[in-house]
């Protein structure tokens, strides 16, 4: 099962614009990342979150975590073409078994 | 580059086959992490080693195991295929067991005819 929902499914924006992408999760994490996935490919890691953290930065990425409503958001300011590609919230479990928990990501789409 | 190596890249196969997926996680990463990819199920964690034991088991069939090797490779066994195991396979591998971001091979993709 998910833990993570990112919302929304899809998104189109245009050049230069700002894209904001959310995630809802169920359960108590240590940290929640996204990933980035350009079509059929790996993913790439963008950005980790710890729990006691509330806001990040990362070049023209922004992550910010409410662990009281269980959710995150991420910003991609100043969009370029070449952030088209699918983003996946994912979460690590609080507990022992560590192991990340993808959502079911949100492509986006930057239109030049 | 992640530095997370997969072979094959693509693998057709047949309806009760059995195939094996290689993974070499990035130089000095102890664990690595399987996940399978597919259109209806989304991205499943399979299962994870750390430094040759098995540290965390998600949504893997009995049909499919894995193992770490000494040298830190590890290898995907999928047998008695069925059509709904077509799908992209990644490995990611990490410097320690969680708590931290991984690094995700380029995955094979699985079809089976």
């Amino acid at each position: 099962s998910q833990q993570g929902e990112e919302d929304p499914q899809a998104l189109s924006i245009q050049e230069g614009e700002n894209a904001t992408m959310n995630c809802s999760y169920k359960t108590s994490i240590n940290n929640l990342q996204w990933y980035r996935q350009n079509s059929g490919r790996g993913l790439v890691h963008l950005i980790l979150i710890r729990s006691n953290e509330r806001e990040k930065h990362s070049g023209r990425l922004r992550v910010t975590l409410d662990t009281s409503k269980k959710s995150s958001s991420l910003l991609i300011t100043a969009s370029r073409a070449a952030d088209t590609a699918s983003y996946f919230c994912a979460t690590d479990a609080s507990g022992a078994n560590s192991k990340l928990t993808f959502g079911k990501g949100i492509t986006l789409s930057v239109r030049p | 580059d992640s530095g997370v190596t997969q072979t094959p890249k693509h693998l057709i196969t047949a309806t009760g086959q059995r195939v094996t997926l290689r993974c070499s996680p990035r130089s000095g990463d102890l664990s690595v992490y399987w996940y399978q990819q597919s259109l209806d199920q989304g991205l499943q964690f399979l299962i994870q080693y750390y430094n040759g034991e098995e540290r965390a088991k998600g949504n893997i069939l009995e049909r499919f195991s894995a193992q770490q090797f000494p040298d830190l490779h590890s290898e995907l066994n999928l047998s008695s295929l069925e059509l709904g195991d077509s799908a992209l396979y990644f490995c990611a591998s990490s410097p320690q067991s969680g708590r931290s971001e991984q690094f995700f091979g380029p995955g094979t993709r699985l079809t089976v005819l």
